[in-house]
């Protein structure tokens, strides 16, 4: 059973205008989320995180945004530049459970 | 500076044959995993360590053994090849368990298919 779900497979937005990433989890258990961007041909690297704590957290063009009532959260890039193009992958609980991942293409 | 590193890069099996894939890590990480990849899957935690001499299983052991005999180094192996198991595989580490909020550090991925 998939503990956390990415449901859009792909995305696609213009440069310089928001990207906006779902994941859905069903553990209310989990306390700390994070996302990884991924290129292909390398290893996933972490973007940023959140703790269930908080409900926001920035860095940059990147914020998470966590809503534990309704057990999602979202990335929310703005503006989303064409290096952004890559694989986005959620992540949760204690041994790290990951979306599907979403596809994101930034196009010039 | 090297971080996590996966051999080999690509590897070809026939089914029933045995190997193993090698991690190592150079960052004195505690905890070392396995994960598979595959198409709308996501990534899968298969085997993982929080120490030397300690692993435990993930969501998907079946057909892979670990051992964890030392802090940098994590092998993952294939006891009998099947093409289920045609995948990618990433090695990850990091300081701690995943849920005290450490990052995990992956490797560059093996790529291996199972005929």
């Amino acid at each position: 059973d998939q503990q956390v779900k990415q449901n859009s497979p792909s995305l696609s937005v213009q440069e310089g205008r928001i990207s906006i990433l779902n994941c859905d989890y069903t553990n209310s258990m989990f306390d700390y989320f994070l996302w990884y961007k991924k290129y292909p041909a390398e290893g996933p690297t972490f973007l940023i995180s959140i703790s269930s704590i908080k409900d926001k957290n920035e860095d940059g063009r990147f914020t998470v945004f966590l809503n534990k009532s309704a057990k999602h959260l979202s990335l929310h890039i703005v503006p989303s530049q064409p290096g952004d193009s890559a694989v986005y992958f959620c992540a949760a609980g204690g041994d790290m459970r990951f979306g599907a991942g979403t596809r994101l293409t930034v196009k010039p | 500076n090297a971080g996590v590193t996966q051999t080999p890069k690509f590897q070809v099996l026939k089914t029933g044959q045995s190997m193993t894939l090698q991690c190592a890590q150079d960052m004195n990480h505690e905890y070392m995993s396995w994960y598979r990849q595959d198409p709308g899957m996501g990534l899968r935690l298969i085997h993982y360590s929080v120490g030397a001499g300690i692993t435990d299983q993930g969501e998907v052991p079946n057909g892979y053994n670990v051992s964890r005999s030392t802090t940098e180094d994590f092998p993952l192996r294939l006891l009998s090849a099947a093409p289920s198991q045609t995948s990618v595989y990433f090695c990850a580490s990091s300081w701690t368990a995943p849920f005290s909020g450490n990052t995990i550090y992956f490797g560059e991925g093996s790529w291996l298919t199972v005929v």
